[in-house]
């Protein structure tokens, strides 16, 4: 099983709908991030949280919302999606503690959201 | 601000063939480098990682050097293979404790 395990997989909507991504880790980490990732754009932070009391945004975090529900748990919430919100999410975790500059991020396999 | 300038892709090449993927950063003080892969359909990896100037981070017979004078982390490989076609990120971890990562190269082998 994947240490870290995105929910859906893949996911069509309608603009106006809303989405929730899932995102859970079995690997004890506290840091829990989400990105996105767009053609020629790479990956950009949407949101991350250190733990289960700090969430903090990050550079593009308009339109979504966060949930951590638990150390493992970490939800990505679209309200109200529109088109340009289609792109490749990930849901990625990290234990950084004392040596905040040499973690390791580690990923899940993606959740492909297409908002028509 | 920070930033992460890495070549643009796609990059092409035979089997065999020298590789060179290069990354410039723009950060204070003195950040981590890292350089991720992503294969088809899967999520990034850790490729390797350097986190001082003039260390050399190497895994799979790729490497790459901390050049703070050059602000450079370029990925060099000497001979790819059909199975280094990925997608190949460069990355830094600055004060703000977080990756800042590059726009991504598209590499694929040929046989």
């Amino acid at each position: 099983d994947a240490d870290v395990t995105q929910t859906p997989r893949n996911r069509i909507t309608k603009t106006g709908k809303r989405i929730m991504l899932e995102c859970s880790q079995t690997k004890g980490h506290d840091r829990m991030y989400w990105y996105r990732q767009d053609p020629g754009l790479g990956l950009r932070l949407i949101y991350y949280s250190f733990d289960v009391k700090d969430i903090n945004k990050g550079e593009i975090s308009d339109g979504y919302s966060v949930s951590r529900q638990a150390q493992a748990k970490f939800s990505l919430s679209l309200e109200s999606a529109i088109p340009n919100q289609t792109a490749l999410y990930f849901c990625a975790t990290s234990d950084l503690s004392g040596r905040p500059n040499t973690g390791e991020l580690f990923f899940g396999e993606g959740s492909r959201l297409t908002v028509l | 601000g920070n930033s992460v300038t890495q070549m643009e892709g796609p990059v092409t090449l035979s089997e065999e063939a020298f590789l060179t993927i290069n990354c410039t950063y723009t950060a204070t003080g003195y950040p981590s480098l890292f350089w991720y892969v992503q294969y088809p359909g899967e999520g990034l990896q850790l490729l390797l990682k350097a986190t001082k100037a003039d260390d050399k981070g190497s895994n799979k017979g790729f490497e790459a050097t901390y050049r703070k004078e050059t602000t450079s982390f370029h990925l060099e490989k000497g001979s790819v293979q059909v199975s280094d076609s990925a997608v190949y990120f460069c990355a830094f971890s600055g004060s703000a404790r977080q990756l800042t990562f590059g726009s991504g190269t598209q590499l694929t082998v040929l046989p």
